[in-house]
């Protein structure tokens, strides 16, 4: 099972640069989020979406872009890329249930040099 | 104030031996989710187990229990049995609200807790 899919794993960006990063989940969960992990910090929500064409800001958007076009895809654009930037990207998924358990990708690792 | 508070940065303990990994959580909704994940230094992160705050047992998965103290509101993960794979971070996070129909449902993370097994 792919589970939730994010590409690339690692990336440097010079400062100015933009860039996208994907995430693709196979589960047809409603719910998809990404979050942004600093160093020696939790998670912290930049953008979630709870359906396709729907999308709203978390914690932590500026700088940030989303689209959800269809119920699988979720990227997560940057542009301008800042050396505020640089951290770990996760993108997770759910179901609509109550439990709600997210389901998370492996990472991407981002450097704004 | 912090929703999740993990006191403890880094704990170690002996292959074998249980240990628990402390979390208090804040928060004056009457239904939330506590959950624990671990994050092992190849960076991904995994649930390991849910605590739902209506829930009248302590959530159990395996050799991971959550010792789950309403009223003090922690939600404290007990590890039995520790193995020298158990070594990563540990986060502890809450959902607010009911977890299902409208509102985004976020799960709130505390900073983590380094656990070492020593052979």
């Amino acid at each position: 099972n792919a589970g939730v899919t994010q590409t690339p794993k690692f990336r440097i960006l010079k400062i100015g640069q933009s860039m996208t990063l994907q995430c693709t989940q196979d589960m047809n969960h409603n719910y998809m989020y990404w979050y942004r992990q600093d160093p020696g910090m939790g998670l912290k929500l930049i953008y979630y979406s709870v359906g396709a064409g729907i999308t709203d800001k978390g914690e932590v958007p500026n700088g940030y872009n989303v689209s959800r076009s269809t119920t699988e895809d979720f990227p997560l654009r940057l542009e301008l890329a800042a050396p505020s930037q640089t951290s770990v990207y996760f993108c997770a998924s759910r179901p609509g249930l109550a439990k709600n358990i997210q389901y998370f990708g492996a990472g991407t690792r981002l450097s704004v040099l | 104030a912090q929703k999740i508070t993990q006191t403890q940065p880094g704990m170690f303990v002996q292959e074998k031996e249980a240990v628990t990994l402390d979390c208090t959580y804040d928060t004056s909704d009457p239904s939330y989710g506590l959950f624990w994940y671990k994050q092992p230094s190849s960076g991904e992160m995994i649930f390991l187990i849910y605590q739902g705050s209506y829930d009248q047992q302590n959530a159990t998965e395996g050799r991971y229990s959550l010792n789950f103290q309403k009223a003090r509101k922690s939600a404290n993960l007990v590890i039995s049995a520790s193995q020298l794979g158990d070594s990563a971070m540990y986060f502890c996070a809450m959902r607010e609200g009911q977890g299902s129909g409208a509102g985004s449902y976020q799960l709130t993370f505390g900073k983590g807790t380094k656990l070492s097994v020593i052979p």
